[in-house]
């Protein structure tokens, strides 16, 4: 069965610190990889997705970047957090069907 | 802009109630809908999916669709307290979701 890791649960970062947040996927090939952020009582907001290595389309301008040097491994990253990247940041898989499924999200304090 | 609305809530229903919970979206070219649990605090999961015009059941839920007026909706029956979370709809563009701000449901025991 497939499975998605997403690390760390928790980060508190300095303002103007770097930021790597890390996905992968268990079981499938190929997956779309998909990067959301959710501010607190606030629905997703798309950052970015990937439909294969090396493939990142960004829905939002922003200080984040994505990568994907691996099939199944969805990087998050920033040079210099802002207060305002504060939130709950979920990454997420899908294969056949567009079914997205959620790895369990990180939630970051940037202070 | 392909937008997704729903209502914020909180919507309360008595233990044993159905609660009804509605989703309307802004592009007719959407082809798949999608809704997902969210607990507190927890990423979302998914409760149902459905592509057709009409009802699609999974136990104590249904979710309904209705194409021609932009329309989903899920009914959960005999409604528990552990039902009480923030109910996402997702609307399927290709391969991308637009997802809606979520109603909160809370189950009264």
């Amino acid at each position: 069965s497939q499975t998605i890791h997403q690390w760390p649960a928790t980060l508190v970062q300095p303002v103007g610190s770097p930021l790597s947040l890390e996905c992968t996927v268990e079981g499938t090939s190929n997956p779309n990889l998909y990067w959301y952020r959710q501010a607190a009582g606030r629905g997703l907001q798309l950052l970015f997705y990937s439909v294969g290595i090396g493939q990142i389309s960004s829905e939002v301008p922003q200080n984040l970047s994505a990568s994907r040097p691996q099939d199944r491994q969805f990087i998050l990253s920033s040079k210099k957090l802002l207060l305002s990247d504060s939130g709950f940041y979920l990454c997420a898989w899908s294969a056949e069907r567009n079914i997205q499924y959620f790895g369990a999200g990180t939630r970051l304090s940037v202070l | 802009q392909k937008e997704v609305e729903q209502n914020s809530g909180p919507l309360s229903v008595p233990e044993g109630a159905i609660a009804s919970l509605n989703c309307t979206y802004s592009d007719r070219g959407s082809q798949s809908f999608f809704w997902y649990r969210q607990y507190s605090g927890k990423s979302p999961e998914l409760i149902m999916f459905i592509y057709s015009n009409g009802d699609k059941e999974d136990g104590r839920f249904t979710a309904q669709l209705n194409k021609a007026s932009q329309y989903v909706s899920l009914l959960i029956r005999d409604s528990q307290p552990s039902d009480s979370a923030t109910y996402l709809c997702a609307v399927g563009y290709g391969q991308n979701f637009v997802f809606g701000p979520g109603t909160r449901l809370s189950v009264l025991p």
